[in-house]
């Protein structure tokens, strides 16, 4: 079975502040890691995907993560924040049942950017 | 056109109507999903159909009820709702069995009044 932990609801950084969204597994097979960013009255977008290779993937406006298996973790970070990142981030972990790829998605954090 | 495309963006119905949610991919996935998204609470798996065949049913309410006529189009019609209803729905797709992640669907804002 596999299941996503994000710890804090609410993150609010400073404009050109790092950004840290915090991300946990579980997962009964090597899993496939996604983080994904919704804004306002949007679907989500993918920001980034670990699916096997190097540990550290970078993604969509400036964004990185770093799978560790010791930690169960795929925390996002993107070293200098800008309002634009203002939005919804969701962690999100694959597995297959039932015939189906299907994804597991934590319950999100809101971003909040100060200018 | 590409992509995962929804219509309508907003809909606002009364608990007595009947209406459907549309969703199209021109990707060449071979699954599609529906999920629920509702203020406060993670987001909630409905229904999957992989090759056209419905896979997966999260003990979603019969008023409720899916339709993927092709891989290309998903249906979510609706009736008699309730106000807990109001939500965002989004429709996602993927290539079966290859873990690539969903792509997604701009969601139908519905209101039910």
């Amino acid at each position: 079975a596999q299941s996503v932990t994000q710890l804090g609801s609410h993150v609010s950084v400073s404009e050109g502040a790092l950004v840290l969204l915090r991300c946990n597994y579980s997962s009964s097979v090597p899993p496939y890691l996604f983080w994904y960013v919704q804004y306002p009255n949007q679907g989500l977008q993918l920001l980034l995907k670990y699916t096997t290779g190097a540990t550290l993937v970078k993604g969509i406006n400036g964004f990185e993560a770093e799978f560790k298996k010791s930690e169960t973790s795929f925390h996002l970070t993107k070293p200098s924040a800008h309002m634009s990142d203002a939005a919804e981030y969701f962690c999100a972990v694959s597995g297959v049942s039932t015939g189906a790829n299907n994804l597991f998605f934590g319950t999100g954090t809101r971003l909040t950017v100060i200018p | 056109e590409t992509g995962v495309t929804q219509t309508p963006r907003h809909l606002v119905m009364g608990m007595t109507n009947k209406k459907s949610l549309k969703c199209e991919q021109h990707l060449g996935h071979n699954a599609m999903y529906w999920y629920k998204q509702s203020a406060k609470k993670p987001l909630e798996l409905m229904f999957v159909y992989s090759l056209e065949e419905r896979v997966e049913n999260n003990s979603v309410p019969s008023r409720f009820s899916p339709e993927c006529p092709n891989s290309s189009h998903l249906f979510l019609h609706l009736h008699t709702l309730q106000p807990e209803d109001s939500a965002l729905y989004l429709c996602a797709s993927s290539q079966d069995r290859e873990n690539y992640g969903y792509t997604f669907g701009s969601g139908t804002r519905l209101t039910v009044v």
